[in-house]
């Protein structure tokens, strides 16, 4: 069974760039048939998509945070990786990773769900 | 402020059957597919729903998803107290390009 595992800092100061990186064990990161996604949560509140990146390269990023966010991804180390520059206490909130399935319908509907997660990992921007 | 919009709460005593909603618009739910997640405090989200109204494999029959028009629905039957925990339904934005996901329902269990 795949397991998703997000690490890096838990602290970062107001202004610096917020790092993280997601390990895939259990199955190979390098598949056509999967995007991997980032979302996050501030506490009490609810889930936000981040972005993702297929395995090709192709990334997609949410229009809110698009200026600020990257998303890579390295095969070798079957790793997905997360860095939001310039972070506000409004970055502050657990971070996930998550593996998403599509899947284009000929009649031209869009499916995307999310069957694999991390654990979550919390970020906190304070000084 | 989120995209599609879900009741903040639902209520059901053990037993009863409870729908959660989510409202969105002809740019996701519309024309997209939905997908619904559970959550407990402090864990991950799980899939309990995908395409509308497909479950995962180890799903409960007890769960059901249905779509009309811009909005979709959670339902579940037969309530047991470890139903108790957050619902988000979630879809793909064809306007935004993006991802969008319901402010979350709490479901308690009376």
């Amino acid at each position: 069974q795949m397991q998703l595992q997000e690490s890096g800092p838990g602290l970062v100061k107001p202004s610096q760039t917020l790092s993280l990186t997601c390990t895939v064990a259990g199955g190979s990161i390098n598949s056509d048939n999967y995007y991997w996604n980032w979302m996050r949560q501030p506490a009490g509140k609810g889930l936000e998509w981040i972005g993702r990146i297929y395995i090709r390269g192709t990334t997609s990023y949410n229009p809110s945070l698009k200026s600020r966010v990257s998303i890579s991804v390295d095969t070798s180390k079957n790793q997905i990786s997360l860095k939001v520059n310039s972070v506000t206490a409004a970055d502050t909130a657990v971070y996930f990773c998550a593996r998403g399935t599509p899947y284009y319908y000929d009649s031209g509907g869009y499916s995307i769900w999310f069957d694999s997660w991390g654990q979550g990992t919390l970020v906190t921007v304070s000084s | 402020q989120s995209v599609l919009t879900q009741p903040p709460s639902v209520s059901a005593a053990p037993g009863q059957k409870v729908t959660i909603s989510c409202s969105g618009s002809s740019s996701n739910i519309g024309h997209n597919y939905v997908s619904w997640y559970q959550q407990f405090p402090g864990t991950a989200p799980k899939v309990f729903m995908y395409e509308d109204n497909k479950r995962p494999s180890g799903i409960s029959d007890r769960f059901s998803g249905s779509k009309s028009g811009t909005s979709a629905t959670l339902g579940i039957a037969g309530l047991q107290t470890g139903d108790e925990a957050h619902y988000y339904c979630g879809t793909w934005d064809s306007s935004l390009s993006a991802v969008v996901f319901g402010g979350g329902t709490k479901l308690t269990v009376l």
